[in-house]
């Protein structure tokens, strides 16, 4: 069965400066996507960046970018110039062929 | 349109009462997700429709009973409820249930209250 770790609970961050949440998996399978979702308080669950198990580049959505080392099986999400709005639950999650797991998620706090 | 929406956002019921939460969704997804959220931790899935017919059921109880009228629609008909099930009701929606790029787009949950 596959699972999905995130190893920090909370996290705090200056705003401006950049952050990186971490994330391992486990899976046997060889094709499959990751994700990190972001549910801010109180408000919707919104996707903020996926990543093709098969594709080396990492992905990068404006400030977000991730760190996808598929041997390691570790999917790292970085965030760049921390804004007062990114303050969140980060959840990464893992899809193959059917339902999506998800990891107990990380908050992230940012500091003004 | 890229929304999913749910109805009620808030509910408090008794343990006696039945009510229904509601989704929908126009995006012509054909495969939508109940999900419950208890604070600070992941959704846990509970049911999974695939176009209209039920395709996994997370073992949930009985007090829980899905339903989906058409292919835009999916509500969760609630009786008896225990204190225990109050948390965040996540509906969701992706193109399709099998396959590997499916992302899901969630509504807004509905926050429900068992007293």
């Amino acid at each position: 069965a596959q699972t999905v770790t995130q190893s920090q609970p909370e996290m705090s961050v200056q705003e401006a400066e950049t952050v990186t949440l971490s994330c391992t998996y486990d899976t046997s399978e060889s094709d499959y996507y990751l994700f990190w979702y972001k549910q801010p308080p109180s408000r919707q669950m919104i996707l903020v960046i996926r990543q093709e198990a098969y594709k080396q580049q990492n992905a990068t959505e404006n400030r977000f970018s991730v760190n996808f080392q598929k041997a390691a099986k570790s999917f790292s999400l970085k965030i760049s110039d921390s804004q007062l709005g990114d303050a969140a639950m980060y959840f990464c999650a893992y899809k193959g062929d059917d339902k999506i797991i998800f990891g107990k998620g990380t908050r992230l706090h940012i500091l003004p | 349109d890229t929304e999913v929406t749910q109805t009620p956002k808030h509910l408090v019921m008794g343990m006696t009462n039945k009510k229904s939460l509601k989704c929908e969704q126009h995006m012509g997804h054909r495969a939508m997700y109940w999900y419950k959220q208890k604070a600070k931790k992941p959704p846990e899935l509970m049911f999974v429709y695939s176009y209209e017919k039920l395709s996994i059921n997370e073992s949930v109880p009985s007090r829980f009973s899905p339903e989906c009228p058409n292919s835009s629609l999916l509500n969760l008909h609630l009786h008896a409820l225990q204190p225990e099930d109050s948390a965040l009701y996540l509906c969701a929606s992706s193109q399709v249930l099998r396959g590997l790029y499916n992302e899901q787009f969630f509504g807004p949950g509905t926050r429900l209250t068992v007293l």
